[in-house]
């Protein structure tokens, strides 16, 4: 079985500031891909970012840009020049190579202050 | 493309009642899934289909029902609705990468339902 764990429940930060948000995963797989997901007030999930446990490289988006620690099992999430838009719940989630079955984190709500 | 679409936006049963919730997408993905999410939770498998003619159970299947005789549709079915089973149901369709990897799992608007 796979889990993941978001540790934070909440993060609040300035506008224009950068916040960090935490994940731990637990997984028996060597190939794996790791997910970051955008869920706003309006419930739609969106996807921030992406990472392939074999690359070692980290996955940068525009503003958003994940630290992968492969041997740790950890795969934290940067929002930088935060704007009122990143607004909402961040879920961490893990899928295996082979098949089409997320396991998601608990959540995190990011409030972001004008 | 309209992506992945859900019907109804809401719904309300009565314990015992029985009803089909349905999910479609127009990407000609091979994969899709259903998902629930509980209030304050993460989303959780229910079950998912690689194909057409294919499904299986996810981590959370009890009473519920899937099929998947095209590529297009995947309905789920509560046979006896439960208040347990009170959550928003989010579908979900995704394709093979290279190699068997995965891409991005595009998700529907979430149907929110409501058992009395």
């Amino acid at each position: 079985a796979q889990t993941v764990t978001q540790s934070q429940p909440e993060m609040s930060v300035q506008e224009a500031e950068t916040v960090t948000l935490s994940c731990t995963y637990d997984t028996s797989e060597n190939n794996y891909y790791l997910f970051w997901y955008k869920q706003p007030p309006s419930r739609q999930m969106i996807l921030v970012i992406r990472q392939e446990a074999y690359k070692q490289q980290n996955a940068t988006e525009n503003r958003f840009s994940v630290n992968f620690q492969k041997a740790a099992k950890s795969f934290s999430l940067k929002i930088s020049d935060s704007q009122l838009g990143d607004t909402a719940m961040y879920f961490c989630a893990l899928n295996k190579a082979a098949g089409n079955k997320l396991t998601f984190g608990g959540g995190t709500r990011v409030l972001v202050k004008p | 493309n309209a992506g992945v679409t859900q019907t109804p936006k809401f719904q309300v049963l009565k314990t015992g009642q029985s009803m089909t919730l349905q999910c479609a997408q127009d990407m000609n993905h091979e994969y899709m899934s259903w998902y629930r999410q509980d209030p304050g939770m993460g989303l959780r498998l229910i079950h998912y289909s690689v194909g057409a003619g294919i499904t299986d159970q996810g981590e959370v299947p009890n009473g519920y029902n899937v099929s998947r005789s095209t590529t297009e549709d995947f309905p789920l079915r509560l046979l006896s609705a439960a208040p347990s089973q009170t959550s928003v149901y989010f579908c979900a369709s995704s394709y093979t990468g290279l190699a068997g990897g995965h891409n991005e799992q595009f998700f529907g608007p979430g149907t929110r339902l409501t058992v009395l």
